[in-house]
């Protein structure tokens, strides 16, 4: 199915680095939606992005929606070892018919050396 | 308020058999969708259900089915089980379908097929 392009892969950092990672697509959205998942666990959603531009902080974290409404980064300041885990993104297209449909990144997968 | 409750937690099945995962949603959510997470492939979407009818369906066959009931839980179901299923099963709620509604995971059932 559909995917986008998340990138890093992975990443293995100096705790107190900052960290960027991305999402791109050939589709445009209406929502971007930053998810972390703690190994074993299921994501937990960590920043929404409803209207191009929007930029939202959620503590050490920032999230942009591109003013293309068709890629989104994520930043992570001043990394701490807890910080580890997968991180995803995903779209939200609403086409016809109001069906929503989600469309995920493989993840970035984040290493914390502390 | 209580999150997406999903059980069993663990699971092992012999190929041939059949599964029942069970999902609770938030309270007063209304939609609720399942994902196949396995190593290296990202979330990769089942089908999503709102108000007990199906509304979206990935790309998954039809040994792969769900249902929701009145009270909004769900269930899914694989039949004849195949190695290549083992996974992690993700079930997600949210409050509707309309653009807007982001998704919340629960901790997932972790199934493993012998």
């Amino acid at each position: 199915g559909q995917q986008l392009n998340q990138s890093p892969q992975s990443m293995f950092i100096q705790e107190g680095e900052d960290v960027s990672m991305n999402c791109t697509s050939s589709s445009i959205f209406n929502t971007w939606l930053w998810y972390k998942q703690d190994p074993g666990e299921g994501p937990v959603l960590l920043i929404a992005l409803y209207k191009a531009g929007e930029l939202t902080s959620n503590g050490r974290l920032t999230a942009q929606f591109g003013i293309t409404r068709k890629d989104s980064f994520l930043n992570i300041s001043a990394s701490i070892p807890s910080d580890v885990g997968i991180y995803f993104c995903a779209g939200q297209l609403t086409p016809a018919g109001n069906n929503r449909k989600l469309i995920w990144g493989l993840g970035t997968s984040l290493a914390v050396n502390p | 308020k209580a999150g997406v409750t999903q059980t069993p937690r663990y699971l092992i099945k012999t190929r041939g058999q059949q599964v029942t995962l069970s999902c609770s949603p938030i309270s007063g959510h209304r939609s609720v969708s399942w994902y196949q997470q396995t190593p290296g492939q990202g979330l990769q979407f089942l089908f999503e259900y709102f108000s007990e009818t199906q509304r979206n369906k990935g790309n998954f066959p039809g040994r792969f089915s769900g249902r929701q009931f009145s009270n909004s839980r769900s269930e899914m179901n694989v039949s004849t089980l195949e190695l290549g299923d083992s996974a992690l099963y993700l079930c997600a709620s949210s409050l509707g379908q309309l653009s807007g509604n982001t998704i919340y995971f629960g901790e997932g059932s972790w199934l493993t097929v012998v």
